[in-house]
């Protein structure tokens, strides 16, 4: 069974950092590129960031530019976000997901984690 | 970047009833466009990729039309199971981007 499992949220204050992972399994992870798309409570969804398979190639929303970190670890089969200088409006609910097609960060997402929870609050 | 206008944000509707929802990109996409149901407490389903292309195990009264700036996203006979909210996609740039939803109700 195709499988994402996000750990890692907690509450935390604001300027502070967190780290989220994701476990995957059921898939070749390596030919895969992997994303992050979080949903605030309430709200719609917005993409945060990918990254190819062997990390060549990796993008960020704007919002979240130069504080979070996308990596991966394909040995473990693990995705991780580092979150540095939080603030109150990365509250969300985190999404780990797939790309449906293969390599590209350009792509649609076909499996999906169940989240993880940020609360951002002092 | 890209932005992905959807209306409307809300639809009341009726079993049995044609839904169209709409998604506009402010720039041309071809047909790099998905659709994604998720209904509340859950992660969102993807339905179509590709503008068009139904995935597999989706039932056959969804459908996706569209290319360039303009797409729709049709329920041909709206069952109980497809009342939830519905977000349109683009990845034609590498910065990903979500129309707001649209929420179907019951009318």
């Amino acid at each position: 069974e195709v499988e994402l499992v996000e750990s890692g949220g907690t509450l935390v204050q604001p300027g502070r950092s967190l780290r989220l992972s994701c476990a995957a399994s059921g898939f070749s992870f390596e030919d895969y590129a992997m994303h992050w798309v979080r949903q605030a409570p309430g709200k719609g969804l917005e993409w945060v960031s990918g990254i190819t398979w062997n990390s060549g190639n990796i993008a960020y929303a704007d919002s979240v530019k130069g504080r979070f970190t996308i990596s991966r670890d394909n040995a473990k089969n693990s995705l991780y976000l580092q979150m540095n200088s939080l603030r109150a409006e990365d509250t969300a609910l985190y999404y780990c997901v797939k790309g449906l097609m293969g390599n590209n960060i350009n792509d649609a997402f076909d499996i999906w984690g169940q989240g993880t929870m940020v609360p951002v609050s002092s | 970047d890209i932005q992905m206008t959807q209306s409307p944000s809300t639809l009341s509707a009726s079993v049995g009833d044609r839904v169209t929802i709409t998604c506009r990109a402010s720039h041309i996409i071809n047909s790099w466009l998905a659709w994604y149901q998720q209904k509340p407490g859950k992660a969102p389903k993807l339905l179509i990729s590709k503008a068009s292309k139904l995935e597999s195990g989706v039932p056959s009264r969804f459908s996706g039309s569209g290319s360039g700036t303009e797409f729709t996203l049709n329920i041909s006979s709206l069952q109980p199971d497809d009342f939830a909210t519905y977000y349109c996609q683009q990845y034609n740039s590498y910065l990903l981007t979500f129309g707001g939803g649209t929420k179907v109700e019951i009318k």
